[in-house]
């Protein structure tokens, strides 16, 4: 079974600030993969950045990078030059051989102006 | 690329009829398409996994009589709640899967919201 863990229900940076939000995970399969994904007030789901559990390299997409620690199972987000847009529920998501995304509980996270 | 749109956004039924929920990738081609149920300030929870030309795959504790998925094509699937109670009021999500490169990423509609009085 897998699954993915989100301690931080709530956290709050200034607007131009760097954020780290925490995930870990557990699974039992090789190959997997590895997503971020922002839910703001719309209720849109978005995707962020993903990884691939075999690509050593960390992920980056403009101002969002993660932190990839495959021995720790840890799979962190780090956004950098906070937005008042980023302001939204984040997930963090692994997917393995089904296919099927597991999710963990979501950080909310505010942008203070 | 990679829109996928869900009709309606927003839906008010009386109890005891059904509602036909649609989901459609507008750019990409979906073998499979997931259903997702999400309560207010709660994760995701998948219902089914819905693949083009078979039977859906329902997760456990969900009726497959009361929800009802069809995937006739590559791009559209629907969900169609059947006699609906108030306590199926929530927020259904649809994703659709493209695969980008060695992996598949799961792209999401924007939501309905049902209200069953």
């Amino acid at each position: 079974a897998q699954t993915v863990t989100q301690s931080q229900p709530e956290m709050s940076v200034q607007e131009a600030e760097t954020v780290t939000l925490s995930c870990t995970y557990d699974t039992s399969e090789n190959n997997y993969y590895l997503f971020w994904y922002k839910q703001p007030p719309s209720r849109q789901m978005i995707l962020v950045i993903r990884q691939e559990a075999y690509k050593q390299q960390n992920a980056t997409e403009n101002r969002f990078s993660v932190n990839f620690q495959k021995a720790a199972k840890s799979f962190s987000l780090k956004i950098s030059d906070s937005q008042l847009g980023d302001t939204a529920m984040y997930f963090c998501a692994q997917s393995g051989s089904a296919r099927q995304l597991t999710f963990g509980s979501g950080t909310q996270l505010t942008v203070l102006p | 690329g990679a829109v996928v749109s869900q009709h309606p956004s927003w839906v008010i039924c009386k109890s005891g009829t059904s509602v036909k929920i649609e989901c459609r990738s507008l750019d990409f081609q979906a073998t499979t398409m997931f259903w997702y149920r999400q309560f207010p300030k709660q994760s995701l929870m998948l219902m089914a996994t819905s693949n083009e030309g078979s039977k859906a795959t329902y997760e456990q504790g969900v009726e497959k009589d009361k929800f009802l998925i069809n995937h006739a094509s590559l791009t559209l699937s629907t969900l169609t709640v059947t006699s609906a109670h108030p306590e199926d009021s929530s927020f259904y999500i649809c994703s659709a899967s493209r695969p980008d490169g060695n992996q598949e990423t799961q792209y999401f509609g924007p939501g309905t919201r049902l209200l069953v009085l």
